[in-house]
């Protein structure tokens, strides 16, 4: 069994400022991890992805993350955000079946 | 161009009369996914295909059937809708387990 926890619903923030979005998950096997953005209106398209080796991995937009296994997490980060990136936000687990968390809605204001 | 493509992309019936989205992929992918979308529950995998003739319940199965006869195509069928069914549903193909999966561009029903 596994499961992602998305420890905030909503992230509002303002443009050029840093944004973290966190994510915890939990699983009896090795799991590879993933990033979702979905702008409004729009489906799912991948960030960035987690298979194995350096645990700080970049995305596109200028996203990265870093997988930590001690504390079982995948935290999402960018240092400036834009306009442009307001959209919601999954963290998603793939084990033997992808589970997604709740998502956090990132509302970026000027 | 690869993709996912799903169809209606709009519907709204009423309670009862049976439906059946269409997902289809063109990129030759071994799993498939369908996914409700609800606000604040993120998505919720309703049922998956490992490949042709292989499907297995998600966490969210009930009321929902699917069927795997070629690779491509992965429909699901409401034999009878219900309010509660009311959602933004996503089909999704991917490779493998460690691939990325790709979304299809959602339909979004309403059961009246």
């Amino acid at each position: 069994a596994q499961s992602v926890t998305q420890l905030d619903s909503q992230v509002p923030v303002f443009e050029e400022a840093p944004v973290e979005l966190r994510c915890n998950y939990s699983s009896s096997v090795s799991v590879y991890l993933f990033w979702y953005v979905q702008y409004p209106n729009q489906g799912l398209q991948l960030l960035l992805k987690y298979l194995s080796g350096s645990t700080l991995v970049k995305g596109i937009n200028g996203f990265e993350a870093e997988f930590n296994k001690s504390q079982t997490s995948f935290h999402l980060r960018k240092p400036s955000v834009h306009i442009s990136d307001t959209a919601e936000y999954f963290c998603a687990v793939s084990g033997d079946k992808l589970s997604f968390g709740a998502g956090t809605t990132v509302t970026v204001r000027a | 161009e690869a993709q996912v493509t799903q169809n209606p992309r709009y519907l709204i019936t009423v309670t009862g009369k049976k439906l059946t989205v269409t997902c289809s992929q063109n990129m030759n992918h071994e799993y498939m996914s369908w996914y409700r979308q609800d606000p604040g529950l993120g998505l919720r995998q309703i049922y998956y295909s490992m490949n042709v003739e292989v499907t297995d319940k998600g966490d969210v199965p009930e009321g929902y059937k699917v069927s795997r006869k070629e690779k491509r195509n992965f429909p699901l069928i409401l034999e009878s809708p219900s309010p509660n069914q009311t959602s933004l549903y996503f089909c999704a193909s991917r490779s493998g387990l460690a691939n990325e999966q790709f979304f299809g561009p959602g339909t979004r029903l309403t059961v009246l």
